[in-house]
């Protein structure tokens, strides 16, 4: 079956500095895996997705991720934070199990930034 | 301008009733989803509908109902026999690339 670990659930970070989420899925084939955005009281915004082309994606707003299938993970970073990137992020994982139509996240990340 | 309508935004109702969220997309997507948001639990999937007349039930489907008689609406009704229906719900249509995409939510508050 497949499932999603998102390692902390909060995370905070100086504005300029690195910002590491952490993804670790679980799955019996090869997935497509995606990360969200949402910020207070909106919908979900799609960041970004693998789809078994390349292992390093490029989404929006900056941001990037890296697919390692030998770790499991699929971890989200950008190189320097802003202060509008605070917000939750949520990790997402679909398979054939699913007829890849179902998608399984995870618990979520809250990112914040301060100055 | 495209996108996924759901209203009301917030929503408070009286245990023991029905209430029905609306959803409605002008992306000609095929695929809609209904989730339910509760803190620190991510989202849950409570049904699915790939086409019009037909759908499924996803993980949390107790308690609630929909139908699928349009392709661009997805109307979920939280029945009185949810047990805890306070949540944010969240409408999302799906494309062929199988991206999905969401509404803004409804808030639903049961007092």
């Amino acid at each position: 079956a497949q499932s999603v670990t998102q390692l902390g659930s909060h995370v905070s970070v100086s504005e300029g500095a690195l910002v590491l989420l952490r993804c670790n899925y679980s799955s019996s084939v090869p997935p497509y895996l995606f990360w969200y955005v949402q910020y207070p009281n909106q919908g979900l915004q799609l960041l970004l997705k693998y789809t078994s082309a390349a292992t390093l994606v490029k989404g929006i707003n900056g941001f990037e991720a890296e697919f390692k299938k030998s770790e499991t993970s699929f971890h989200l970073t950008k190189p320097s934070a802003h202060m509008s990137d605070a917000a939750e992020y949520f990790c997402a994982v679909s398979s054939p199990e699913g007829g890849y139509n179902k998608l399984i996240f995870g618990a979520g990340t809250r990112l914040a930034v301060h100055p | 301008d495209g996108g996924i309508t759901q209203s009301p935004k917030y929503l408070f109702r009286k245990e023991g009733q029905n209430v029905t969220l609306s959803c409605e997309q002008n992306l000609n997507h095929d695929a809609m989803y209904w989730y339910r948001q509760d803190p620190g639990q991510g989202l849950r999937l409570i049904y699915y509908s790939q086409i019009v007349n037909d759908f499924q039930k996803g993980d949390i489907a107790e308690g609630y109902s929909v139908s699928r008689e349009k392709k661009e609406s997805f109307p979920l009704t939280v029945t009185s026999a949810q047990k805890n229906p306070t949540a944010f719900y969240l409408c999302a249509t799906g494309n062929s690339s199988y991206e999905q995409y969401f509404g803004p939510g409804t808030r639903l508050t049961v007092t």
